[in-house]
């Protein structure tokens, strides 16, 4: 149990362009989301804390109106990166915390690879 | 600020047992995650500590002393599919996970 799923697996773009991001909780919900950015070699940045039905929290030096964040369920959360740009080239990782589970545990989509020509 | 201290790399032979360390500075502690991170694959999750002592599961074990701001993961029998970055994590006071930049382990036959 515990699966998340992201989409797409990998995603290129031009410059310019938008890219949506889906992350799923497959068999349970999560009133809380959360997107990560990794570049190589480096360790997981969080972006910012997705709770369904509203605003998302941003971490400092995160522009929310680039990263758009939208969590309209309890299974599904949206990250669009707008007008991206190659420097947004990263590694974007999603985790869902499950609704009454006691542990503290996030459960982690399998990422998406964007590339940003 | 908050840190995650791990060593970046370590290098072990197959069958021994190694031992990654994590100290820690964060603004509260709700639990400390152990995450087993293959190269351009999401974290995989290895142990979670929230009290003093060692927590054992099959070949994996952590380790947390909070006076200490301290954790280690032990890995036993090292076997080659366990090459790969380990992560160390903290839950904050505000239920953020605050990450160490991970340490790679080289297994060697």
């Amino acid at each position: 149990g515990a699966v998340v799923s992201q989409h797409p697996s990998w995603v290129i773009c031009k410059s310019g362009t938008s890219v949506k991001i889906e992350c799923r909780s497959l068999d349970f919900q999560a009133t809380t989301m959360f997107w990560y950015r990794q570049f190589p070699k480096q360790s997981l940045m969080l972006m910012a804390t997705s709770n369904e039905g509203s605003k998302a929290t941003y971490e400092q030096g995160v522009e929310k109106d680039k990263f758009l964040i939208n969590h309209a369920s309890l299974t599904l959360s949206t990250l669009t990166v707008t007008s991206a740009h190659p420097e947004d080239s990263s590694f974007y990782i999603c985790s869902a915390k499950p609704v009454g589970l006691e542990s503290n545990e996030q459960f982690f989509g399998p990422g998406t690879r964007l590339t940003v020509l | 600020g908050q840190n995650i201290d791990q060593p970046t790399e370590m290098t072990a032979t197959e069958g021994a047992i190694v031992q990654i360390n994590c100290t820690y500075q964060t603004s509260g502690f709700n639990g400390l995650f152990w995450y087993q991170q293959h190269a351009g694959e999401a974290p995989t999750f290895l142990s979670y500590n929230v009290l003093d002592g060692l927590e054992e599961k099959g070949r994996f074990s952590s380790f947390l002393s909070r006076s200490k701001g301290y954790s280690y993961l032990l890995l036993k029998e090292l076997q080659m599919k366990d090459s790969a970055s380990y992560l160390c994590a903290v839950l904050n006071s505000n239920y953020q996970l605050i990450w160490g930049a991970g340490t790679k382990l080289i297994i060697k036959p």
